[in-house]
């Protein structure tokens, strides 16, 4: 009974390229997090998926971050146009009912 | 914004002890859960309170909750080496995403 699965595990990137970072949740979860975390911090807040709908991407910032969670394969959160600020790891997670989340094991993205 | 918010930040204390980590939160919880992070991988689920509960035990964690007080202790008794971590408490408010708080970063000294 495989985790939740995120790849790459890091992720290297020049400034103004595209990430795509990957995230497959445990069998029988249909609800998706995404969090992003700086070193030595909590983490923060990003977008709330469930199958084929974006319930609350409040966290997430409006201009070149997108998420998708289709209803065959891996939830995918899009970052267009890196900068060196988007530098961090990246955590998801899912849950079958809203509550108790499994975490991956995160990407770290570092932006050249 | 944040939810959560631990106390203390950090926290070092000798094997053998016992650690007290605090939470406290701002709106309306349906529950709130405790995580465990080591350095550099994802959160593990320690354990779950509902609003309606006031104390629950989990082998050597005693979590206590005070919605009056809106805030949350975890109590770890007889503190290892491996319970060297952070520790982050979560809240899911009434509008259903979980928010996290900042963590206390645990240290155990031998």
């Amino acid at each position: 009974n495989a985790g939740v699965m995120q790849n790459p595990r890091h992720l290297v990137r020049r400034r103004g390229q595209e990430a795509r970072l990957r995230c497959s949740p445990m069998k029988g979860h249909s609800h998706v997090y995404w969090y992003r975390q700086l070193p030595e911090e909590g983490l923060k807040f990003m977008v709330y998926l469930q199958k084929e709908n974006i319930i609350d991407e409040s966290g997430m910032p409006k201009e070149r971050f997108s998420a998708e969670f289709p209803k065959e394969g891996p939830s995918i959160l899009r970052i267009q146009q890196v900068v060196r600020g988007d530098s961090a790891a990246y955590f998801c997670a899912s849950s079958a009912m809203d509550e108790k989340l499994f975490f991956g094991s995160g990407t770290q993205l570092s932006v050249l | 914004s944040q939810q959560g918010e631990e106390d203390p930040q950090a926290l070092s204390i000798q094997e053998g002890e016992n650690a007290t980590m605090n939470c406290s939160y701002k709106t309306s919880i349906n529950n709130l859960q405790w995580y465990r992070q080591n350095s550099g991988r994802g959160l593990v689920h320690l354990i779950l309170i509902r609003s309606n509960e006031r104390e629950k035990h989990s082998g050597r964690l005693r979590v206590t909750l005070d919605t009056s007080k809106k805030s949350s202790s975890l109590l770890i008794t007889a503190s290892r080496a491996a319970d060297t971590a952070s520790y982050f408490c979560a809240t899911d408010a009434r509008d259903d995403k979980i928010i996290f708080g900042k963590g206390t970063r645990l240290h155990i000294l031998p």
